[in-house]
């Protein structure tokens, strides 16, 4: 059984740009989360979809936004790029909604930003 | 809201003695809790979870970790470390909806030979 997937691996962006990142959860997985990783302040929530559908969202400016297709498959964008977004972004999927639940996570997404 | 701490940024252990990290976690209803383990450059890998049944949980590679309520801790422990085991260690609670998980700060742990 494939794992989650995330892509791409890594990403070096510009200062103003804007990025999307990719997520293919495991096969049957509706449930997508999303974290940022950064040495200063660690690991972060970002938000959850589920059946295409916000069901959490962390505290992170607007500039951050997200969505979940029909398929599961999840993306992430971040807009007007800061050096402070440089990150590990990691993509988690879950079987279904609940706190129980197990997460399975992706091997990230570095992004620089320059 | 949910919050949790870990003591201790950076644990270092000879090979073959205990591993015990410690994590303490505030929240006003009964949490879930897990110990998560990164491996450079890797994701997370769940360890084990706690979700109410018995207090004492067994995980992979040999960890377990003990809930108590009157504490408020979860604290992972191995009985003899392996170098296998270096790696960061995560401890994390979640919300009984959801799937938000809430992470400590995390323990990079050191194995010396």
């Amino acid at each position: 059984k494939a794992g989650v997937t995330q892509t791409p691996r890594y990403l070096i962006k510009t200062r103003g740009q804007q990025v999307t990142l990719s997520c293919s959860p495991i096969s049957g997985h509706r449930s997508v989360s999303w974290y940022q990783q950064t040495p200063g302040q660690g690991l972060q929530f970002l938000f959850e979809y589920f059946s295409e559908t916000q069901r959490n969202k962390g505290n992170f400016p607007g500039r951050f936004s997200g969505r979940q297709f029909s398929n599961s498959r999840s993306e992430m964008n971040v807009s007007t790029l800061e050096l402070g977004d440089s990150a590990l972004y990691l993509c988690a999927s879950s079987l279904r909604t609940g706190g129980d639940t197990e997460a399975f996570f992706g091997q990230g997404t570095r992004l620089t930003v320059v | 809201a949910q919050s949790v701490t870990q003591l201790g940024s950076h644990v270092s252990v000879s090979e073959g003695a205990l591993v015990l990290l410690r994590c303490n976690y505030s929240s006003s209803v009964p949490p879930y809790l897990f110990w998560y383990v990164q491996y450079p450059n890797q994701g997370l890998q769940l360890l084990l979870k706690y979700t109410s049944a018995a207090t004492l949980v067994k995980g992979i590679n040999g960890f377990e970790a003990e809930f108590k309520k009157s504490e408020t801790s979860f604290h992972l422990t191995k009985p003899s470390a392996h170098m296998s085991d270096a790696a960061e260690y995560f401890c994390a609670v979640s919300e009984a909806a959801g799937n938000k998980l809430t992470f400590g700060g995390g323990t990079r742990v050191l194995v010396k030979p």
